[in-house]
């Protein structure tokens, strides 16, 4: 299976602090992608990062990207309840592959 | 616009209806996508249309036909379904599928049971 490898699979944490969570796939990859999906509803694109990037920034968002290890992470700065939702990483082959996701819980 | 819609919200069935999913953008993206979606696990990619041809199907049973009549448009007819095909039914779209996937958009989503 081309499918990713999310941990923590369940991630909690207080408000204000800062959450990662780790992405490791098996293919080369053209991009990665990182999703964010609230409870039951659809999957909202959050960052992109393509092959030849290491690092890339978007708010409070900082994702790296080591092709060499096959692996991304993704940092969410000064957490906040809004942010409690599953993230998913996704890579690209013939198809756009989901990882097995992080559920994080972020409480006040 | 940025928006992809579905309905119905829900769905319940019983294993000898006949029932349609239906998806709509209007972004001028010309690959659609669907997907089902099981508790706590990821989308599982069933169906992609790129310029209104089926270029990709997962091996998914019959019951589920796929259906993409106009650019904008996407369906999913479902018949005799078990279940197990109890999920969230997810579409997407976004730019054409080459080699290189970008960004996908997606709506809400279909939660359908199955009795």
């Amino acid at each position: 299976s081309q499918q990713g490898e999310e941990d923590p699979q369940a991630l909690s944490i207080q408000e204000g602090e800062n959450a990662t969570m780790n992405c490791s796939y098996k293919t080369s990859i053209n991009n990665l992608q990182w999703y964010r999906q609230n409870s039951g509803r659809g999957l909202v694109h959050l960052i992109l990062i393509r092959s030849n990037e290491r690092e890339k920034h978007s708010g409070r968002l900082r994702v790296t990207l080591d092709t060499s290890k096959k692996s991304s992470s993704l940092l969410i700065t000064a957490s906040r309840a809004a942010d409690t939702a599953s993230y998913f990483c996704a890579t690209d082959a013939y198809k756009l592959t989901f990882g097995t996701g992080t559920r994080l819980q972020v409480t006040l | 616009d940025t928006e992809v819609t579905q309905t119905p919200k829900h769905l319940v069935m019983g294993m000898t209806n006949k029932k349609s999913l239906k998806c709509e953008q209007h972004m001028g993206h010309r690959a659609m996508y669907w997907y089902k979606q099981k508790a706590k696990k990821p989308p599982e990619l069933m169906f992609v249309y790129s310029y209104e041809k089926l270029s990709i199907n997962e091996s998914v049973p019959s019951r589920f036909s796929p259906e993409c009549p106009n650019s904008s448009l996407l369906n999913l007819h479902l018949h005799a379904l078990q279940p197990e095909d109890s999920a969230l039914y997810l579409c997407a779209s976004s730019q054409p599928a080459g080699q290189i996937k970008e960004t996908q958009y997606f709506g809400p989503g279909t939660r359908l049971l199955v009795l």
